[in-house]
């Protein structure tokens, strides 16, 4: 049973493009956590997700950001026009159900804008 | 607000010995969940383990396990026998049953030396 499969691994942007950061959930899971960690830093929520529904986004900024859950496919955390304040690792997790005490974390994608 | 605490952000310990890792949490809400992950340099998130609000005995996994102290609001993780693959970063979290998204402390890095 895979787990959780974020990618790319790595993505380098220059300032002012697109970046899209993709999750795949582990099968049978159906909600989807987005989560960004800064450098030295911990954890931060952005986004909980489920199929074709945007649950909680209160950690999301409010612009060039945003995040989907179709009902087909990975889950795709956007942001457009990168500054380099984003960089950052951007790990997803995903859980069978609403319950946090199941989130399975995937490997991450670190974002570098230069 | 609810917040979780980690003062110490760097714990040293020789291989073999137990170590202490502190967590103290803030929240009004009685449900609750508390979490410990690793994230070794590879990157990865790793969950260690999990304590429910309403659990009656401190959980334990392998060589982990969590002194659930609920008066005093702490959730400090203990691990025993250390290895010197356990130096890492971890991570004390919570999340409160109404929620789902988990609430990071900014980490203790242990570094096990032989």
């Amino acid at each position: 049973n895979a787990g959780v499969m974020q990618n790319p691994r790595h993505l380098v942007r220059r300032r002012g493009q697109e970046a899209r950061l993709r999750c795949s959930p582990m099968k049978g899971h159906s909600h989807v956590y987005w989560y960004r960690q800064l450098p030295e830093e911990g954890l931060k929520f952005m986004v909980y997700l489920q199929k074709e529904n945007i649950i909680d986004e209160s950690g999301m900024p409010k612009e060039r950001f945003s995040a989907e859950f179709p009902k087909e496919g990975p889950s795709i955390l956007r942001i457009q026009q990168v500054v380099r304040g984003d960089s950052a690792a951007y790990f997803c997790a995903s859980s069978p159900g609403d319950r946090a005490h199941e989130q399975y974390f995937g490997p991450g994608t670190r974002l570098t804008v230069t | 607000a609810q917040k979780i605490t980690q003062t110490q952000p760097g714990m040293f310990v020789q291989e073999k010995e137990a170590v202490t890792l502190d967590c103290t949490y803030d929240t009004s809400d009685p449900s609750y969940g508390l979490f410990w992950y690793k994230q070794p340099s590879s990157g990865e998130m790793i969950f260690l383990i999990y304590q429910g609000s309403y659990d009656q005995q401190n959980a334990t996994e392998g060589r982990y396990s969590l002194n659930f102290q609920k008066a005093r609001k702490s959730a400090n993780l203990v691990i025993s026998a250390s290895q010197l693959g356990d130096s890492a970063m971890y991570f004390c979290a919570m999340t409160l049953y109404n929620t789902d998204k988990l609430i990071f402390g900014t980490g203790t890095r242990l570094q096990v030396f032989p």
